[in-house]
């Protein structure tokens, strides 16, 4: 079966830097997505990797290994407003995304 | 309109009821989603279609029906409602299949009782 694993919470300091990272097993591979969702929001593209290695874009990155079947998002200089759930999301062979349940992310002053 | 719009925001159903969700969007994608979103799970695929006149069944099709009669419309129809499809609903569209970006609608949050 086809399956995105993510940490369902994590907590972290304004000002600090946090690591989500997702994990998956999927029928094909055409891309890794990154999606922010607020809540009571809609989910908004954030990154993807297609290729390994980091992709930058400001103070968010976005890394891939595909042979390891592992991406995590880098948020450096956290604010207050991105308190927000972070969905990870693989594109499989069927250009279909397959969509982990997300990871709330809490930010402390 | 700029984007994807849907409606209604919020809908209470007695169960049995048939429904329309409605999603309207301006950007001349060719390729439109439904997803239903519930706690605990990701979102999950109901039905797409690639480019008008044509649609596909997703993760989770059954009980649900679409229709693509233009670009711009991609109504989401219950034929029966059934408490189990309580659920937040998430309209989407890419400029076409397995495009990199989707845009995503506002939700319609559905409660069948």
């Amino acid at each position: 079966g086809q399956n995105i694993d993510q940490p369902t919470e994590m907590t972290a300091t304004e000002g600090a830097i946090v690591q989500i990272n997702c994990t998956y097993q999927t029928s094909g591979f055409n891309g890794l997505f990154w999606y922010q969702q607020h809540a009571g929001e809609a989910p908004t593209f954030l990154s993807y990797n297609v290729l390994d290695g980091l992709e930058e874009k400001g103070r968010f990155s976005s890394f891939l290994s595909r042979s390891k079947g592992y991406s995590y998002l880098l948020l450096k200089e956290l604010q207050m407003k991105d308190s927000a759930s972070y969905l990870c999301a693989v594109m499989d062979s069927n250009y279909q995304l397959i969509w982990g349940a997300g990871t709330k992310l809490i930010i402390k002053p | 309109i700029a984007g994807i719009t849907q409606a209604p925001t919020s809908q209470i159903l007695a169960a049995g009821r048939r429904m329309t969700l409605r999603c309207t969007q301006d950007m001349r994608h060719n390729a439109m989603y439904w997803y239903r979103q519930d706690l605990g799970l990701g979102l999950r695929l109901i039905h797409y279609s690639n480019t008008a006149g044509t649609t596909g069944k997703g993760e989770v099709p059954d009980g649900y029906s679409v229709s693509r009669a233009n670009t711009d419309d991609f109504p989401l129809t219950l034929a029966s409602a059934v408490p189990s499809q309580t659920s937040v609903y998430f309209c989407a569209s890419s400029e076409r299949e397995g495009y990199n970006e989707q845009f995503f609608g506002p939700g319609t949050r559905l409660t069948v009782l």
